[in-house]
């Protein structure tokens, strides 16, 4: 089955750049799409496209993909920020809906 | 504004059925394919099922295939999951999703989400 990979933990002090990768054999083919998701909350989607920032999003939030990896990106992270972020694609079909396992990212 | 809305979930023995609900509201709900996609205690998120717009296409994610059935009502802007047999593993907080298909029209992404139903597994 197909799966995206993540790192568990990634965590940078109050404004600097946090960098979340995540890699899967589809993503040269298929778009990459980000959700933060708080504790205790539902997953919002804060990329989409690989690097499309719904409405409603800070611009410090940008996404980018480059052969088998995607990228988000928190520019100047601050600390509600926190959370945990997931990748989602499909697989090369279209057909197989996948997120990766998650990372927990910590801004202190 | 769109609003995604389950209901249904509790605690069940091993076994044992439930059927979710989720309420829609704020878009022409039978113009977009829709999902449940869960979360069980500390863990990630997970797909279960999706069905198209006029209900015709159904798909299932290996686990729960034989066991669970989505289904909708576009009359009453609703969607369901029918679970049977339930298993500990089943354990989770299920979510109701709005699928958006890309630009390419080769791919579909959640865009909105509800705020989620536990469902409990449990002797």
């Amino acid at each position: 089955s197909y799966e995206l990979t993540q790192p568990p933990s990634v965590s940078v002090s109050p404004g600097q750049t946090a960098r979340i990768t995540c890699s899967g054999d589809a993503l040269p083919k298929k778009y990459a799409y980000w959700y933060q998701q708080k504790s205790g909350q539902a997953p919002v989607l804060v990329i989409y496209e690989d690097r499309k920032g719904p409405s409603g999003i800070p611009e410090r939030f940008s996404g980018s993909s480059s052969g088998t990896m995607a990228t988000l990106t928190i520019s100047g992270a601050q600390v509600e920020d926190e959370a945990d972020y997931y990748c989602y694609s499909t697989d090369s079909s279209g057909n197989h809906r996948v997120f990766g396992g998650g990372t927990k990212l910590t801004v202190l | 504004e769109v609003q995604l809305v389950e209901s249904g979930g509790g605690l069940v023995q091993p076994g044992g059925s439930l059927r979710l609900s989720c309420a829609a509201s704020g878009f022409t709900f039978s113009s977009y394919w829709m999902s449940w996609v869960r979360q069980a205690p500390g863990k990630g998120l997970e797909w279960v099922a999706n069905i198209k717009q006029d209900g015709s296409e159904k798909y299932y994610v290996d686990s729960v295939k034989g066991r669970f059935t989505i289904s909708r009502d576009n009359a009453k802007n609703s969607l369901y999951l029918q679970m049977n047999s339930l298993r500990a593993e089943d354990t989770a907080v299920y979510y109701c999703a709005r699928e958006r298909i890309a630009v390419t029209g080769a791919q579909n992404y959640f865009d909105s989400w509800g705020q989620g139903t536990l469902v409990t597994v449990s002797s």
